[in-house]
């Protein structure tokens, strides 16, 4: 297992066409995290799983964003309609139940929505 | 509402001298982490301090935790051109183990 791994890197957009984001997490850790960071500013959370479970949400994550984790392995972000200011870095980062060992982040998927 | 503050948040410092970023935060948590992003790059984590005077270090970075005064520092020693990086704090919410608030972040250039 190498890794966080998200799928795409880039993503270019129309605004109002819909994106989705893959994110695979290390295989044996079974909490799993959304961040989005704009440039210049420090990673926003956005919410988190336990397994399949979606225990947070952000208050940032407007009802155009979704999130999911069937089976608790990969997760799925999708953002429907797009804005321009939905363009940002997407992170995806997950890690054990014993928080000791922090979280381990993915490259992330960057969009831009033009 | 949990705060994170990083200062400084630009730091341009010769190679081999010595320096301290600061991150404080404004509610109680237990749990402070330290990382590392190159640009266009994603995070690395650093240090993960987990109680009141927990000191961690690796090679030339050190970090420390002070949960009664809500401060944590990371110290660099001798810097050398290879840590340039933005270093990034993140604590915890007390209640939310799963919920990370991060600071702006500490953009670090050693000069030669």
């Amino acid at each position: 297992d190498t890794g966080v791994s998200q799928d795409p890197r880039h993503k270019i957009t129309k605004r109002g066409q819909n994106v989705t984001f893959r994110c695979d997490p290390i295989s044996e850790h079974n909490r799993l995290y959304w961040y989005r960071q704009t440039l210049g500013q420090g990673p926003e959370f956005l919410t988190y799983f336990q397994n399949e479970a979606q225990l947070e949400k952000s208050r940032l994550l407007s009802d155009r964003f979704s999130a999911e984790r069937p089976k608790g392995s990969f997760s799925t972000l999708e953002i429907q309609r797009t804005e321009q200011g939905d363009s940002a870095m997407y992170l995806c980062a997950s890690s054990p139940g014993q928080l000791y060992y922090g979280y381990t982040f993915g490259s992330g998927t960057r969009l831009t929505v033009v | 509402e949990l705060k994170v503050e990083q200062n400084p948040l630009f730091l341009s410092m010769q190679e081999g001298k010595n320096y301290t970023i600061y991150c404080n935060y404004s509610t109680t948590s237990d749990r402070l982490y330290w990382y590392r992003q190159d640009p266009g790059k994603s995070l690395e984590s650093l240090f993960v301090l987990l109680s009141n005077g927990a000191v961690k270090q690796e090679g030339r970075l050190m970090a420390s935790l002070d949960t009664k005064a809500r401060l944590s520092t990371l110290h660099i020693t001798a810097a050398v051109h290879d840590l340039s990086a933005t270093y990034f704090c993140a604590v915890d919410y007390p209640t939310n183990a799963g919920k990370s608030t991060f600071g702006d972040g500490t953009t670090l250039t050693v000069k030669p």
